[in-house]
């Protein structure tokens, strides 16, 4: 059974341009969430998505947005690339993200290294 | 606001010594306080959930623990493939996890 599956894996974009990032999240898997892991520290969260619906939000600025599709694959899109976007950006899917249920386990992709020149 | 701080940022260890990796947690009704493990160049890939405080789990050489302001990673007689970035998060009740910044294992062979 196949993974979080992302693409691209590796891009590179100049300052002012506009990215779009893919996920497929695991079968089954209704819950995709996006973080993005600046080198040396650990992921911070974007974005969540359940059901197609946002279900959270991150302390990111308006040029990051996201939208999750009726097969629940999402896509998270920056605008007005800044040379501070450069990352890798991870998508996670989770089976459920009910605040009433118990805690869910993120499973992530491998991830779409970003380098804004 | 929540927060997650994980010590120290590196450890350098010989095959065979154990050691133990903290991740101190300020979230807002921890929901559950999870462990990671990230390879270079690729996404954390899942090792434990603790729920409440006292809870404990092992998987082969590592063995989680949580207290109410902390958990601790105990790595046993590490090896070589136990080389990694271990992350620590906690997910609030407002649904969002919260990670740290992670601790860089090195075991020399």
């Amino acid at each position: 059974d196949a993974g979080v599956t992302q693409s691209p894996t590796h891009l590179i974009k100049t300052r002012g341009q506009h990215v779009t990032l893919r996920c497929s999240p695991i079968s089954g898997h209704k819950s995709v969430s996006w973080y993005q892991q600046v080198l040396g520290q650990g992921p911070q969260f974007i974005f969540q998505y359940y059901e197609k619906e946002e279900r959270g939000r991150g302390n990111f600025p308006d040029r990051f947005s996201a939208r999750q599709f009726p097969n629940y694959s999402s896509e998270l899109n920056v605008n007005a690339l800044l040379l501070g976007d450069s990352a890798l950006y991870l998508c996670a899917s989770s089976f459920l993200s009910d605040r009433r249920s118990g805690a869910n386990v993120l499973t992530f992709g491998a991830g779409s290294r970003l380098t804004v020149l | 606001e929540d927060q997650v701080t994980q010590s120290p940022e590196a450890l350098r260890l010989q095959e065979g010594e154990s050691s133990s990796l903290n991740c101190s947690y300020t979230v807002s009704g921890l929901r559950g306080l999870f462990w990671y493990r990230q390879d270079p160049g690729k996404g954390p890939e899942f090792l434990f959930t603790l729920y409440s405080a006292g809870e404990e789990k092992e998987k082969e050489r590592l063995k989680a623990t949580l207290t109410k302001k902390e958990s601790f990673l105990h790595i046993t007689a590490p090896k070589p493939e136990d080389s990694a970035t271990y992350l620590c998060a906690g997910l609030n009740t407002g649904n969002q996890f919260y990670f740290g910044t992670g601790t860089s294992l090195t075991v020399i062979p």
